[in-house]
C-alpha cells in the first residue's frame, strides 16, 4: 500500500493569509494525487485533482503543485469558508489510500 | 445532477453482519467505477473497496479484505457493501462515490460525487 504523510496536522491561521499543505508519498505516484476538502458535518469535496488541476466550481485561490512522491496544497487569501480539514488521496493504485488530514483553523 | 443515497446502517453487535447499499440517479450507473470510503467518529477518511462498472472487478483496503464485499445491480442504479465479522474498529460513517471511469482501477481518477454517508455503529 502506498501511505500518504500530511504535514501539519493542523494550523492555525487568519482570513487572508496564504496557506501550504504538503502531502509526501513513500514511493512516486507520478501525478496521480487529489486533495478534497472536508467541513465539519459536511460531505468530502473535490478541490484539486491529478495534482494541479482545479475541480470546476471551486474558487481560483485553491492550487495544487507536485509530483513523484511531494505535493502541496495551496490556499491564497484564505477565506473565512474555507477552515476545514484537508486530505490528499493517491489515484496511482489501489488501494487508493487517503493521508491523515490536516485542520485548518481560526487563529 | 447525480445523486447518490447511502441506506442499511445502523447498531450491529460484534461479529454480526450488515448490507449497505447506495442507490443512484442522474447518472449513467453502468459507466462508473464506484468507491467506498468510511470515517470512524472524529477522524480521518479510509478508502474502503472499489468496484468497476460491469462489476468485473474489486479491490479493497487490507483493513476489511476477507469480511467485506462490494457489488452492483446494474439495472437497479444501486451498490452494496456486505459486510461480516464486523468489529468495533468498524464503527464508522460509510460513504458511497463515484469516479469519473468505468475502471475500478484507473490512474488518476478521483471521487467527484459523494453521497451523504450511513452510521454503522459495531458495539454490544
Amino acid at each position: 500500500d502506498i501511505q500518504l504523510t500530511q504535514s501539519p496536522s493542523s494550523l492555525s491561521a487568519s482570513v487572508g493569509d496564504r496557506v501550504t499543505i504538503t502531502c509526501r508519498a513513500r514511493q512516486s505516484i507520478s501525478s496521480h494525487l487529489n486533495w478534497y476538502q472536508q467541513k465539519p458535518g459536511k460531505v468530502p469535496k473535490v478541490l484539486i485533482y491529478k495534482s494541479s488541476n482545479l475541480e470546476s466550481g471551486v474558487p481560483s485561490r485553491f492550487s495544487g503543485s507536485g509530483s513523484g512522491t511531494d505535493f502541496t496544497l495551496t490556499i491564497n487569501s484564505l477565506q473565512p469558508e474555507d477552515f476545514a480539514t484537508y486530505y490528499c488521496q493517491q489515484s496511482y493504485t489501489t488501494p487508493r489510500t487517503f493521508g491523515g488530514g490536516t485542520k485548518v483553523e481560526v487563529k | 445532477e447525480v445523486q447518490l443515497l447511502e441506506s442499511g446502517g445502523g447498531l450491529v453487535k460484534p461479529g454480526g453482519s450488515l448490507r449497505l447499499s447506495c442507490a443512484a440517479s442522474g447518472l449513467s450507473f453502468r459507466s462508473f467505477a464506484m468507491t467506498w470510503v468510511r470515517q470512524a467518529p472524529g477522524k480521518g477518511l479510509e478508502w474502503v473497496s472499489v468496484i468497476s462498472g460491469s462489476a468485473d472487478s474489486t479491490y479493497y483496503a487490507d483493513s476489511v479484505k476477507g469480511r467485506f464485499t462490494a457489488s452492483r445491480d446494474n439495472s437497479k442504479n444501486t451498490l452494496y457493501l456486505q459486510m461480516n465479522g464486523l468489529s468495533v474498529e468498524d464503527t464508522a460513517v460509510y460513504y458511497c462515490a463515484k469516479g469519473l471511469s468505468v475502471a475500478a482501477w484507473a490512474p488518476g481518477d478521483y471521487l467527484a460525487n459523494w453521497g451523504q454517508g450511513t452510521l454503522v455503529t459495531v458495539s454490544s
